[in-house]
Formats: structure tokens, sequence, C-alpha cells
């Protein structure tokens, strides 16, 4: 069974960079693209970007400024890197995984929650 | 970017009834659709991917339809389990989520 775990500090200060890790096991991180999705406190859902195991790339236009996803195979980890932070960055993040058949998700981590604030 | 408009925003039920949520796309989207199921504090639960295929073990009485730019969540006989909040996504671009369906105890 794949599971995914968030990891990274839960507060972060304003405009300074936020950092996640996704940890992916009980499966291989080959073959697969790998999501960064995020939803503010009582919100919607908004897809920051993913990346593939190769290393390509694809991100929301809304955030493709500020915003960096690197993959680490040998550790079957996928990273986030969100720029120059403000107070409406705050939100669940979650990571996630879908295939090639098709960008909807399959499976997802737990999420964790980063707040941005001074 | 493709907006995708969900309706209704809420949703008051009973247990066995059947319920439908709507979700329109901006543009056509083929059948690039996908469904969510989210409880609190729970991460998103995929349902139903392009348009109309049921996820593995995901109960039969979820059914998703439609192709272009409108679709269909069906909930035949709603259960206890099912209060939840509901999203579309779709994938033909870059993705983008509904604003979501609560669907709650009538």
């Amino acid at each position: 069974q794949v599971q995914l775990q968030e990891s990274g500090p839960g507060l972060v200060k304003p405009s300074e960079t936020l950092s996640l890790t996704c940890t992916v096991s009980g499966g291989s991180i080959i073959s697969y693209y790998w999501s960064w999705i995020r939803q503010p406190p009582g919100k919607g859902l908004e897809w920051i970007g993913y990346i593939y195991h190769s290393g390509s790339t694809n991100y929301n236009p809304s955030l493709q400024s500020r915003v960096t996803i690197s993959v680490d195979t040998s550790k079957n980890q996928f990273s986030l890197k969100l720029s120059s932070v403000t107070a409406a960055d705050t939100a669940m993040y979650y990571c996630a995984r879908s295939g090639v058949n098709g960008n909807y998700f399959d499976y997802w981590g737990q999420g964790t929650l980063v707040t941005v604030s001074s | 970017d493709i907006q995708m408009t969900q309706s209704p925003s809420t949703l008051s039920a009973s247990v066995g009834d059947r319920v439908t949520i709507t979700c329109r796309a901006s543009q056509s989207i083929s059948n690039w659709l996908a469904w969510y199921q989210q409880k609190p504090g729970k991460a998103p639960k995929l349902l139903i991917y392009k348009a109309s295929s049921l996820e593995s073990g995901v109960p039969s009485r979820f059914s998703g339809s439609g192709s272009g730019t409108e679709f269909t969540l069906t909930i035949s006989s709603l259960q206890p389990d099912d209060f939840a909040t509901y999203y579309c996504q779709q994938f033909r671009g870059y993705s983008t989520f509904g604003g979501g369906t609560k669907v709650e105890i009538k």
C-alpha cells in the first residue's frame, strides 16, 4: 500500500521560503507524477504543481514564479519550495500521486498545516 | 485557465436519498474530470476518474457521468458515511478544482 508523508516546518515568517518534503513508502517514485496541493483553512483545493521522476515539472501559472518542486529518487522523496510567502499562503499542504493516464490523484498524504506569521 | 463551478454549494439530504451534484467547466474538458470526497481533517479521497470510471474500492452507489462541460456525481442511496464535502477536478489543462459541495444531514 502506497503511503505519502509530508514533513517540514509548521510556521514560516512572511517573505521567507516555505520548504516541505514528501516521503513515499510502499511503492516506487518511478513512473508516476507527484504533486503538491494546498487548501487554505475552510476553503477549496489548489493544485500547486507536479514533478515526474525524471525531473520534468509543471506548475500552476498563478504560483509559477515562486514555486520549485524537486525529486530525489534515491530517497523516494520529492520536495516543495515556495518563496516570498505571505499570510495568503497559510494552508494545509498535501502531497499526492497521479499516473500517466491523467493528472488525477489516487494517493494523498495526510497533509501538513503551514502557517505564515511573524 | 479552466474554471470549475459546482452546484449546489450545500445540499441537505437524508439517509437513503438519491443525491446529484453538478460540475460545469468554463470550456470543454472532454472526460478529463475526477471527483473526490473529503471529510473534516482528512485528505480528499478519489471516487471517480475520467468522468465515469469508479476508483477501486469505492462503493457502487457512487457514479459519475458527463462530458464536455457538464458533469454529475450521483449517490444512488445516501449512507451515513457519505456526509462530507465533494470536489470535482479537471485535468485537461493544469488542474483546477470546483469550489466544493457540502452534503449535510437534513
